[in-house]
C-alpha cells in the first residue's frame, strides 16, 4: 500500500525558513517523480515542485524559484521541501504526491505552514 | 505560460444527471490532462489521467475525453457521494498547472 506522509509544518514569521518531510513506503521511491503541491486556505490547488526520481533534476513554479528548494533521499525514501525567505503568501497545506502519466496518483494528508508575524 | 479556464465553477444537479465539465487550455497539450475530485478537509484523488485514462479503483461513470485544448470530464449519473470540487491539471514543459476547480453540488 502506497503512503506518503508529511511533517514539518508550522508557524514561522516573515522572512523564516521551513523544511518539510514526506516519508513514502509501499513503491520504488526511485523510480518516479515526486512533488509538493499547496493550498491556501479556502483557495485552489497550485502546483510548487517536482523531483525527478534520481534527484538530479528539479523544476519549480515561478512563485517559489530561488526560495524553495526540493531534495530527496532515495535511501530513506524521503522528498524534502526546503522553504525560504517565507512570505504570506506561502500560508498553505502542503501536499506531496507521487506522480502517475504527469499527474499526482497518490497524495499525503498534508502538511500546514503558516507565515505570520 | 498556458493558461487554464474551467466552466463552469459551480454546478448543482440531481442524482442520475449527467454532469460535463469542460477545461480549455490557451495551447495545445496533447493528451496531458488530469482531473482530480477534493472534498472537503481531504486531499485531492485522482479521477483520469492522460486525459481520458481511468485511474485504478475510480468508478466508471467518471470519464474523460479530448486533446489539444479542450477537454471534459463527464458523471454519466450523479451519485449523491461525488458532491465536491473537480480540478483539472495540464502539464507542459515542466510545469505543472491546476485549474480554479467546478464546485458540484447536490440538488
Amino acid at each position: 500500500e502506497v503512503q506518503l506522509v508529511e511533517s514539518g509544518g508550522g508557524l514561522v514569521q516573515p522572512g523564516g525558513s521551513l523544511r518539510l518531510s514526506c516519508a513514502a513506503s509501499g513503491f520504488s521511491f526511485s523510480s518516479y517523480t515526486m512533488s509538493w503541491v499547496r493550498q491556501a486556505p479556502g483557495k485552489g490547488l497550485e502546483w510548487v515542485s517536482s523531483s525527478g526520481g534520481s534527484g538530479v533534476t528539479s523544476y519549480y513554479a515561478d512563485s517559489v524559484k530561488g526560495r524553495f528548494t526540493i531534495s530527496r533521499d532515495n535511501s530513506k525514501n524521503i522528498l524534502y521541501l526546503h522553504m525560504n525567505s517565507l512570505r504570506a503568501g506561502d500560508t498553505a497545506i502542503y501536499y506531496c504526491a507521487k506522480d502517475l502519466e504527469l499527474g499526482f496518483e497518490y497524495w499525503g494528508q498534508g502538511t500546514l505552514a503558516t507565515v505570520s508575524s | 505560460d498556458i493558461q487554464m479556464t474551467q466552466s463552469p465553477s459551480t454546478l448543482s444537479a440531481s442524482v442520475g444527471d449527467r454532469v460535463t465539465i469542460t477545461c480549455r487550455a490557451s495551447q495545445s497539450i496533447g493528451s496531458w490532462l488530469a482531473w482530480y475530485q477534493q472534498k472537503a478537509g481531504k486531499a485531492p484523488n485522482l479521477l483520469i489521467y492522460k486525459a481520458s485514462s481511468l485511474r485504478g479503483g475510480v468508478p466508471s461513470r467518471f470519464s474523460g475525453t479530448g486533446s489539444g485544448t479542450e477537454f471534459t470530464l463527464t458523471i454519466s449519473s450523479l451519485q449523491p457521494d461525488d458532491s465536491a470540487t473537480y480540478y483539472c491539471q495540464l502539464y507542459n514543459n515542466y510545469s505543472w498547472t491546476f485549474s480554479q476547480g467546478t464546485k458540484v453540488e447536490i440538488k
